[in-house]
């Protein structure tokens, strides 16, 4: 069953204090894990697309890897905007458009 | 340009009871996804439609029913309300289906099932 884990469920940072996210998945032929940033109250906004291990993407603060298993999202020098829940998801090579997301990660920065 | 936009943003209903949600995708995108988000927990598939025909269904009961209009809006109807569909309906549009996971979001549409 294709199946993604995120890890920790909650992450308390001081601002400027780099961290890093997990995400683990299992899935019958990845043909794509995708990172969104959902603030409290709204729709999750597209950050990063991966597609295969060892591939790379950067934005600002953050930066997603990947590996066969598993996603990290890093955060460097965070600020209290960054504040948010960073959700993982996946896309099977044999269900279509369809996206199987993590519970996501809800990351708080203190000043 | 405008976003993807859902309706109603919030709305009470009782057990039982039937609710039609509402989306319009970004202009010019022709593929409308839907997914429910219960508090705590990552989206949950429910619907994708391209081109007006159902190109994917998720694990949810035959209560939950959807269309696509000519114009891409879409629609996500749900009958005999239960407690458990309490949730945030999520409604994210793309220019095709299949091929990428870039979704676009609308804020989504607040569901309390008393």
């Amino acid at each position: 069953e294709d199946q993604v884990t995120q890890s920790p469920e909650a992450l308390r940072l001081q601002e400027g204090e780099s961290s890093s996210l997990n995400c683990s998945y299992t899935v019958s032929g990845l043909r794509g894990l995708f990172w969104y940033r959902q603030d409290p109250g709204k729709g999750p906004e597209f950050l990063f697309t991966l597609y295969s291990a060892g591939e790379e993407k950067e934005k600002e603060r953050l930066k997603a890897t990947l590996t066969k298993k598993e996603s990290f999202l890093h955060i460097t020098a965070p600020k209290p905007e960054d504040s948010a829940t960073y959700l993982c998801a996946v896309q099977a090579g044999n269900q279509g458009g369809k996206l199987i997301f993590g519970q996501g990660t809800e990351l708080s920065v203190k000043p | 340009d405008a976003g993807v936009t859902q309706s109603p943003t919030h709305l009470i209903k009782t057990r039982g009871q039937h609710v039609t949600l509402r989306c319009s995708p970004i202009s010019g995108h022709k593929s409308v996804s839907w997914y429910q988000q219960v508090l705590g927990q990552g989206p949950q598939f429910i619907f994708q439609y391209y081109e007006k025909e159902e190109r994917g269904r998720g694990n949810f009961p035959d209560r939950f029913s959807a269309r696509q209009f000519p114009n891409y809006s879409s629609e996500l109807n749900v009958n005999a309300l239960l407690l458990g569909d309490s949730a945030l309906y999520l409604c994210a549009s793309s220019f095709i289906t299949g091929d990428t996971g870039e979704l676009f979001f609308g804020e989504g549409s607040r569901l309390t099932v008393l």
